[in-house]
């Protein structure tokens, strides 16, 4: 069974910090996604990483893609409290076609 | 484009009752999935169609089925309604590669169980 362990669960913080969430799994995917949910809205997607090693930048956030394509991160520099939200990893696998999610990571950012 | 919209947003049912659920995808994404996110449980996958046909199930019991129509709209039927079957169902649409599968989710429908 594919599994995403993401970390941390949670996450509090101030205004203008930075902070890392991570993604990790024992299998290999094709690709893998992150998704930012805000309550009672379904995710909204906010890269693909589709290469080992790839990193992405969008605004302040900068997601990588680790090179054996079975972990990723995503930092955000200068969290702002429009940030808030659950930041959801998700691996997918083209040979059984499925999108594994991770359990998510909760962000609050304080003014 | 207009995204994929869901109806209803919210529902309450009384258990043992069945209820149904329905998905319009964005234009021209051929792929519906849904997906069950719970508080305990995260985000898990039901099943996914591709041009009408079931292409992927997840481990739910047979009581949860769907169908997808000629025109890529998409329902979800729940049977037997229990009580944990409250949760916020989402339906997600997609081109439909399976090497990228990327998901373009609607706001989902709250169920409630009583």
């Amino acid at each position: 069974t594919q599994l995403l362990e993401q970390s941390p669960q949670f996450l509090s913080i101030q205004e203008g910090e930075n902070l890392t969430v991570y993604c990790n799994s024992s299998s290999v995917f094709s690709s893998l996604q992150w998704y930012r949910q805000e309550p009672g809205e379904g995710p909204v997607l906010l890269v693909t990483v589709v290469t080992g090693g790839e990193v992405k930048k969008l605004k302040r956030l900068t997601f990588q893609f680790g090179d054996a394509r079975k972990d990723s991160s995503l930092h955000i520099t200068a969290a702002q409290t429009g940030d808030t939200g659950l930041y959801l990893c998700a691996g997918a696998s083209g040979n059984t076609g499925k999108l594994i999610f991770g359990q998510g990571t909760t962000l609050q950012v304080k003014p | 484009k207009a995204g994929v919209t869901q109806t209803p947003r919210y529902l309450i049912k009384t258990r043992g009752q069945q209820v149904t659920l329905s998905c319009s995808p964005i234009s021209g994404h051929r792929s519906v999935s849904w997906y069950q996110q719970t508080p305990g449980q995260g985000l898990q996958f039901l099943f996914e169609y591709f041009s009408e046909t079931q292409r992927n199930k997840g481990n739910f019991p047979g009581r949860f089925s769907g169908r997808q129509f000629s025109n890529s709209r998409s329902e979800m039927n729940v049977s037997t309604l229990e009580l944990g079957d409250s949760a916020l169902y989402l339906c997600a649409s997609s081109p439909g590669r399976t090497d990228l599968y990327e998901q373009y989710f609607g706001p989902g429908t709250r169920l409630t169980v009583t």
